[in-house]
């Protein structure tokens, strides 16, 4: 069975251009999350899916940050315009369930770098 | 909202000692604890977690913890590490459906 996937594991641009990074699941886990580590900083938590809806954004930085996570498969996350401290380590998570005891089963994440 | 503490950003051992890394956690409500590990160029693994019950939690490795309610800790520790376990370890917390990390402690086994 296929763990997480993530694209691109890594992605140079410059500031002011634009990024997706996409994430695709464990299939059949409905719950999908998205972290941000800057370098030697904790893993931040961005947001929860839970299928296409959107349970908990409250991490998200700010407007230039937009996911999707169209038909409740795989997931988006868009920068745009980027800017250099959006630099770090995107990791995707899924999980079958939404109860807190079960195990979250991470990406290999993907590093933004912004010049 | 909960959130937790890694006091140890690196710690350096020699092969075969004794490892304890530092976790502390602050929340509301009553909360699951978990340790994942990243290896180099990979994703995050889970190595145990705790969810009720004995506070001794025994995980993959070798690696266990022990939940400490009053002390709101839950610290890892391995008896004999190896040169493998050279590794970056997340301390986390859950409650019934986010979870938030700690900075991470860099363990670096030496021979």
């Amino acid at each position: 069975e296929a763990g997480v996937t993530q694209f691109p594991s890594h992605s140079v641009i410059e500031k002011g251009q634009t990024v997706t990074l996409r994430c695709d699941p464990i299939s059949g886990h409905d719950n999908l999350y998205w972290y941000r580590r800057v370098m030697g900083k904790e893993i931040k938590f961005l947001l929860h899916f839970v299928k296409e809806s959107k349970q908990d954004e409250s991490g998200m930085p700010n407007n230039r940050f937009l996911a999707e996570r169209t038909g409740g498969t795989y997931s988006t996350l868009k920068v745009q315009p980027a800017e250099l401290e959006d630099s770090g380590v995107y990791f995707c998570a899924s999980r079958l369930g939404d109860r807190g005891t079960g195990e979250l089963f991470f990406g290999e994440g993907s590093r933004l770098t912004v010049l | 909202a909960q959130s937790v503490t890694q006091l140890d950003s690196q710690v350096p051992v020699f092969e075969e000692a004794p490892v304890e890394l530092r976790c502390n956690y602050s929340s509301s409500v009553s909360v699951y604890l978990f340790w994942y590990v990243q290896y180099p160029n990979q994703g995050l693994q889970l190595l145990l977690k705790y969810l009720s019950g004995s506070t001794l939690v025994k995980g993959i490795n070798g690696f266990e913890a022990e939940f400490n309610k009053s002390q709101t800790s839950f610290h890892l520790r391995k008896p004999s590490v190896h040169i493998s376990d050279t590794a970056e370890y997340f301390c986390a917390v859950s409650d019934q459906s986010d979870m938030r990390f700690g900075a991470g402690t860099r363990l670096t086994v030496k021979p």
